[in-house]
């Protein structure tokens, strides 16, 4: 079992780009997540999908977009990247309101 | 102020050390209750979760006071290992995961 997959680890990007961080799991979960961690700050949720074909809001998703494209993959897009949006990114999956398992996350610059 | 809110740190102590962190929450629906350890540029990854009865594993002690909505975790005889940020992580109150909210972490240096 590889858990929760991200892709890609590392990116730069130049302000208005766009972009799409990729995440899988192979547990079967049917919640999955998209966080963001800022020094100082806890993670905060920017999305999450509560079971296959559901996507909502958490604490902060103004600027980006979600796709649940099935059980195991949830995308996030950056459609205009701002400097304000570099951070590292984390997918999670879980079981409902348990443990959630992390992916090893993506380190975003905006420039 | 915070939701959850943890002691800012960064803790220093020497190999062998007993050293205890505290963690508050501001919402008395908080239903569960738990610490994640997280490495240097890595994911968090689940430590324990935080039982009304208090519950140990190892070296590890976790108690929570429901009354004082405050949590605390106890590490024994520290290892050169147990060097991590610890997160504290309420669930606000329901049975989904989208109501996790993470304190912004403890550093813990242990030193040889």
């Amino acid at each position: 079992n590889a858990g929760v997959t991200q892709t890609p680890k590392f990116q730069v990007l130049k302000t208005g780009q766009s972009m799409t961080l990729q995440c899988a799991q192979d547990m079967n979960h049917n919640s999955m997540y998209w966080y963001r961690q800022d020094p100082g700050m806890g993670l905060r949720l920017i999305y999450y999908s509560a079971s296959e074909g559901t996507t909502d809001k958490g604490e902060v998703p103004n600027g980006y977009n979600v796709s649940r494209l099935n059980k195991r993959e949830f995308s996030l897009r950056l459609e205009s990247a701002a400097p304000s949006q570099t951070s590292v990114y984390f997918c999670a999956s879980s079981v409902r309101g348990d443990e959630q398992f992390f992916g090893p996350g993506t380190r975003l610059t905006v420039l | 102020r915070k939701e959850v809110e943890q002691d800012p740190g960064p803790f220093n102590v020497p190999e062998g050390a007993t050293v205890a962190f505290n963690c508050t929450y501001s919402n008395s629906a908080s239903q569960s209750f738990f610490w994640y350890r997280q490495d240097c540029r890595k994911e968090p990854k689940l430590l324990m979760s935080v039982y009304s009865s208090g519950n140990e594993d190892g070296r590890f002690t976790a108690q929570l006071n429901r009354a004082s909505q405050y949590i605390s975790l106890l590490i024994r005889d520290s290892k050169l290992s147990d060097s991590a940020t610890y997160l504290c992580v309420v669930n606000r109150g329901s049975n989904y995961g989208q109501n996790f909210v993470f304190g912004p972490g403890t550093r813990l240096s242990v030193l040889p």
